[in-house]
């Protein structure tokens, strides 16, 4: 999962396995949450969102999962192909009149064929 | 094509001497704001803009100036530019800020000599 550092979590997979990339969010009055996925010499992607009222969100091969009471998300990539080789970032809507999503240090998602 | 765009997308510069980043969105957003990315520090924001002629700053603003005199368009200013400045620079958009995702453009890697 992500932390604070300048070591960027790994995950290596296999092809076709399912990959699970974790997330810890600092703020409880964070009210909005979204997954990015960052391609090399690339900008960050949107992948899935998941608003506070709801616990799972899911999309295509993508499921987002949040646990409020532990301040957790999760990202699940179903059957993972080599495409989804990335850095996986994580972010949060903590409120006020910036409306700024802060972001985590990502997860580098390595695919093996 | 819905796009924000970002020019240059590679800049190699000198210490002292001003340059802009231009950034341009087609989708007729009115929150725009600027990113930089640093190894080990994610991604953390420089300036946004909530709407035209309204702007204020971010996390990370020193040394650093923008404007919005039209919508679709928010440049990031370098009044004199220093080696800590060096980094990959991302604009970014979406229709309101808030609880919604945001748009990022490819980037740009400026380094500052």
């Amino acid at each position: 999962g992500e932390s604070v550092g300048l070591h960027l979590p790994t995950l290596s997979v296999q092809e076709g396995d399912n990959s699970i990339i974790n997330c810890a969010y600092s703020n409880s009055a964070s009210d909005y949450f979204i997954w990015y996925k960052q391609e090399s010499g690339k900008g960050p992607q949107f992948i899935i969102d998941i608003r506070s009222n709801m616990d799972k969100r899911q999309g295509q091969r993508v499921t987002v999962l949040l646990n409020k009471t532990v301040k957790h998300l999760s990202l699940q990539i179903a059957a993972t192909q080599p495409g989804d080789s990335a850095v996986y970032f994580c972010a949060e809507n903590s409120g006020g009149s910036n409306y700024k999503l802060t972001f985590g240090k990502g997860t580098l998602l390595t695919v093996n064929p | 094509e819905a796009q924000v765009t970002q020019n240059p997308r590679y800049l190699i510069t000198v210490t002292g001497k001003k340059l802009t980043v231009t950034c341009s969105q087609n989708m007729n957003h009115e929150y725009m704001s600027w990113y930089r990315q640093d190894p080990g520090l994610g991604l953390r924001q420089i300036y946004y803009s909530m709407n035209v002629e309204v702007t204020d700053k971010g996390d990370v603003p020193e040394g650093y100036k923008v404007s919005r005199k039209e919508k679709r368009n928010f440049p990031l200013i370098l009044e004199s530019p220093s080696p800590n400045q060096t980094s990959l620079y991302f604009c970014a958009s979406s229709w309101t800020g808030g609880n919604e995702k945001l748009f990022f453009g490819s980037g740009t890697q400026l380094s500052v000599l």
